[in-house]
């Protein structure tokens, strides 16, 4: 169990287009879900965490009119990179945890963005 | 605030032999601790954590951690590694008291050599 999809896997956008990335739990419900960003080589850095039916809380130094979120669901949440940039290319990866046991994130396989 | 440290950013080994990749922490608040595995342009598998309890946690593939809270270490070790093994290790913190934000080391790879 605790298996968490992100779609798709990865996309090749044109600068100034938005992309939507989604992340899934498949077999749990999860009351909050998190967005991560990873560069090559590096750790990953959070980005915001979504608790359903609430607002997104950002973390310090990342643009909410930038990177949407919605988290609509006990199972959705979306990622929306709007007008994306070549800077804006990097590796998101979603995570999830159980509604019941919060101790633990389960991850998505990750979303490869590559803008032009 | 939490840091974690992972002071090998990469770890070469021959396959059969062991390995400790070394992890190390910092929080004013009691914590849970984790590891994990990610494989080539894969998001990130949980390998093994720990919450309470005893202090050797194992996972299913041979890997093992211990917490080690006056040392304020969580290193991971594997008696013999296999080629398979091969990937990027993050350990990582969160608060135990229920702020479930997890902050990440910097990662080791990990490189079987055959």
């Amino acid at each position: 169990g605790a298996v968490v999809s992100q779609h798709p896997s990865r996309v090749i956008c044109k600068s100034g287009t938005s992309v939507k990335i989604e992340c899934r739990s498949l077999d749990f419900q999860a009351t909050t879900m998190f967005w991560y960003r990873q560069f090559p080589k590096q750790s990953l850095m959070l980005m915001a965490t979504s608790n359903e039916g609430s607002k997104a809380t950002y973390e310090q130094g990342v643009e909410k009119d930038k990177f949407l979120i919605n988290h609509a669901s006990l199972t959705l949440s979306t990622l929306t990179v709007t007008s994306a940039h070549p800077e804006d290319s990097s590796f998101y990866i979603c995570s999830a945890n159980r509604a019941l046991a919060t101790d633990t994130q389960y991850f998505g396989p990750g979303t490869r963005l590559t803008v032009l | 605030a939490q840091s974690v440290t992972q002071l090998d950013s990469q770890v070469p080994v021959f396959e059969e032999a062991p390995v400790e990749l070394r992890c190390n922490y910092s929080s004013s608040v009691s914590v849970y601790l984790f590891w994990y595995v990610q494989y080539p342009n894969q998001g990130l598998q949980l390998l093994l954590k720990y919450l309470s309890g005893s202090t050797l946690v194992k996972s299913i593939n041979g890997f093992e951690a211990e917490f080690n809270k006056s040392q304020t270490s969580f290193h991971l070790r594997k008696p013999s590694v296999h080629i398979s093994d091969t990937a990027e290790y993050f350990c990582a913190v969160s608060d135990a008291g229920g702020n479930e934000k997890l902050t990440f080391g910097t990662g080791t790879r990990l490189t079987i050599i055959p």
